[in-house]
């Protein structure tokens, strides 16, 4: 069963907007990662964020933990063209396992 | 890709041949973890090892076996009794932050 589950599946948004992607998960984490991959490519790690944290950034990258609520966000802002990739989020319950969603396909427009 | 290694790019393959995807990796990592990915689709984990000489079944180990005789190595084969083999294959390693490292992908098409 899957972990997390990011949404919208699909976003589409104008270079210089920012985009918003979600992910909601189902048990306790350790720790949330967001992945980013090039079509055709592997994932690259883009930030983690640990349980005991609510909020990182790194770069134009914003990310949001909410364990109450099992969520997380990723923000992007100030898009680009380069941003257009499938984001994922992955959860960490154990040290030996990262359990990846469905991700979210991001196409920014020039 | 930092890293981690895979070849081939592409590989073509007939029904009921047994083929082997190589995965190499210099970041001096312990676990290294096999996916497969489909069109559109998350990652599912097929086997992972944290040691050499170690391996556990992913989500979907059925029709593929795995070596970890070094611990720079961690080579996939995918048996004829895999029913849909035709997928995009990723190897990565975990990094001491539980981060994982990925290689560029090997895409398998059976025919």
């Amino acid at each position: 069963s899957q972990q997390g589950e990011e949404d919208p599946q699909a976003l589409s948004i104008q270079e210089g907007e920012n985009a918003t992607m979600n992910c909601s998960y189902k048990t306790s984490i350790n720790n949330l990662q967001w992945y980013r991959q090039n079509s055709g490519r592997g994932l690259v790690h883009l930030i983690l964020i640990r349980s005991n944290e609510r909020e990182k950034h790194s770069g134009r990258l914003r990310v949001t933990l909410d364990t109450s609520k099992k969520s997380s966000s990723l923000l992007i802002t100030a898009s680009r063209a380069a941003d257009t990739a499938s984001y994922f989020c992955a959860t960490v319950a154990s040290y030996d396992k990262v359990i990846f969603g469905p991700g979210t396909s991001l196409s920014v427009i020039p | 890709d930092g890293g981690i290694t895979q070849s081939p790019k592409y590989l073509f393959r007939k029904e009921g041949q047994n083929v082997t995807l190589s995965c190499e990796q210099n970041l001096n990592h312990d676990a290294m973890y096999w996916y497969r990915q489909d069109p559109g689709q998350g990652l599912r984990l097929i086997y992972y090892s944290q040691i050499v000489n170690d391996f556990q079944k992913g989500d979907i180990a059925e029709g593929y076996s795995v070596s970890r005789e070094k611990k720079e190595s961690f080579p996939l084969t995918v048996t004829s009794a895999q029913k849909n083999p035709t997928a995009f294959y990723l190897c990565a390693s975990r990094g001491f932050s539980y981060e994982q490292y990925f290689g560029p992908g090997t895409r398998l098409t059976v025919t």
